[in-house]
This record gives structure tokens, C-alpha cells and sequence, in this order.
């Protein structure tokens, strides 16, 4: 099956840097990689995506970025605010028998004032 | 649209106590999911329903049953509640199936302890 490596487990920036969250996947033929935000106390909810065919997608201060080749996907935050403060996770599809979603085991985000 | 609903919100059991927890979504999707979160290890798939009337395994199956009841509903079951069943639990729908690799809509969550 899919194993999801995620990393780091927290990360603290300060409020206008930028956040960088990486993650490596191992099934080869995953073709669609989420990403999910969770704040305290509430459900995820899916921020962007990127499919196999394309190296980077953004949506405004998101982007992701996809190296198949190395198989790791990475989601970029710039100009960080209070309330990008969150646990992000990422996710990759098992192309076993379904197409099931394995997550990552999430990344802290604290951004300070 | 409600979107997906899950209860109870809270739950404390104790050990061997059955219970059963229910979702149910109104956006006509067909796939449903049963996820639990612990800390430190992310989202973990317990059971899925592709489609209305099937059903199968995730990652942690053990110790859990489901029922696609409809199209809108999904139950999930404890039979025997064990202390490592603490969790929250997440049920997700999504619109095309399970092999769509598309977005999952989440509940707001279970919290559930078992003593």
C-alpha cells in the first residue's frame, strides 16, 4: 500500500515569511495529491490539489509542487498570517484495489506574531 | 445544504459498551468514508462504501463494522468498546467514487473516549 512520509511535524514562522511543508509518497502510480488544513477543533477541509500531469498549481498565497520523479509534492505558504495557524496534511492514493486517500500524519503551523 | 452531519459529537463509553456512530450526507454523493484521528499519526481509513450497497476494509478495520444504509448514510459500529478505540472520528463523502481521486467533504467529527 501507500506510505505517506510527512515533514516537518511543527514548524513555527513568523507572521509574512513563508512556510514550506514537504512530503514523499511511494506508490508510483499515484496521480492526485491533496492537501488538507485542519484548525483547532474543526473538520479538513481539502486547500488545494495537484494532479500528476501538471509540476505546480497555485491559488494565491498556496502552491503546491509535484517531482514524480523523486515522488514528493510540497505545499508553499508565502506572506503567512495568524490565520494560516493549522494542522496541514497531506495525502496520496493508494492504487491498490480503490483509490483510496492515505494521509500524512500532519504538520503544526504556527505563525506568530 | 448541511452537507455531511455526524453524531454524536461527544461519546464516553466504557470498555465492552457497543455504540454506533451515524452519518449521513445530502449532496447525492457516492462514495462515503470512516476515518479515525490520533495524534501523531494523521487520518486513518477504517471502512469505505464505493457506492450504495457495497462496503470494505481501510487501513484499521478491526474492532469496527459499517452499514451503508442509503445513499445518504454510512453508520459505523463498536461492538466491544476497547480503550484504544479513543479517538475522533471523521466520516467524508465524496461526489464521483472512490476512484475519482477527488475532494473529500468531512463531518465536523466524533470525539469518542472509551474508560
Amino acid at each position: 500500500g501507500e506510505n505517506v512520509e510527512q515533514h516537518p511535524s511543527t514548524l513555527s514562522v513568523q507572521e509574512g515569511d513563508s512556510a514550506v511543508i514537504k512530503c514523499t509518497y511511494s506508490d508510483s502510480a499515484s496521480n492526485y495529491f491533496p492537501w488538507y488544513k485542519q484548525e483547532l477543533g474543526k473538520r479538513p477541509q481539502l486547500i488545494i490539489d495537484i494532479r500528476s500531469n501538471v509540476g505546480e498549481k497555485k491559488d494565491q498565497r498556496i502552491a503546491v509542487t509535484l517531482n514524480k520523479t523523486a515522488k514528493h509534492f510540497s505545499l508553499h505558504i508565502t506572506e503567512t498570517q495568524p490565520e494560516d495557524s493549522a494542522v496541514y496534511f497531506c495525502a496520496a492514493p493508494d492504487t491498490g484495489t480503490a483509490s483510496k486517500l492515505t494521509f500524512g500524519t500532519g504538520t503544526r503551523l504556527q505563525v506568530t506574531l | 445544504n448541511a452537507g455531511v452531519t455526524q453524531t454524536p459529537k461527544f461519546q464516553v463509553l466504557k470498555t465492552g459498551q457497543s455504540m454506533t456512530l451515524q452519518c449521513a450526507q445530502d449532496m447525492n454523493h457516492n462514495s462515503m468514508y470512516w476515518y479515525r484521528q490520533d495524534p501523531g499519526m494523521g487520518l486513518r481509513l477504517i471502512y469505505y462504501s464505493a457506492s450504495e450497497g457495497t462496503t470494505d476494509k481501510g487501513e484499521v478495520p478491526n474492532g469496527y463494522n459499517v452499514s451503508r444504509l442509503n445513499k445518504r448514510e454510512f453508520s459505523l459500529r463498536l461492538e466491544s468498546a476497547a480503550p484504544s478505540q479513543t479517538s475522533v472520528y471523521f466520516c467524508a463523502s465524496s461526489e464521483l467514487g472512490i476512484w475519482a481521486n477527488e475532494k473529500l467533504f468531512f463531518g465536523s467529527g466524533t470525539q469518542l473516549s472509551v474508560l
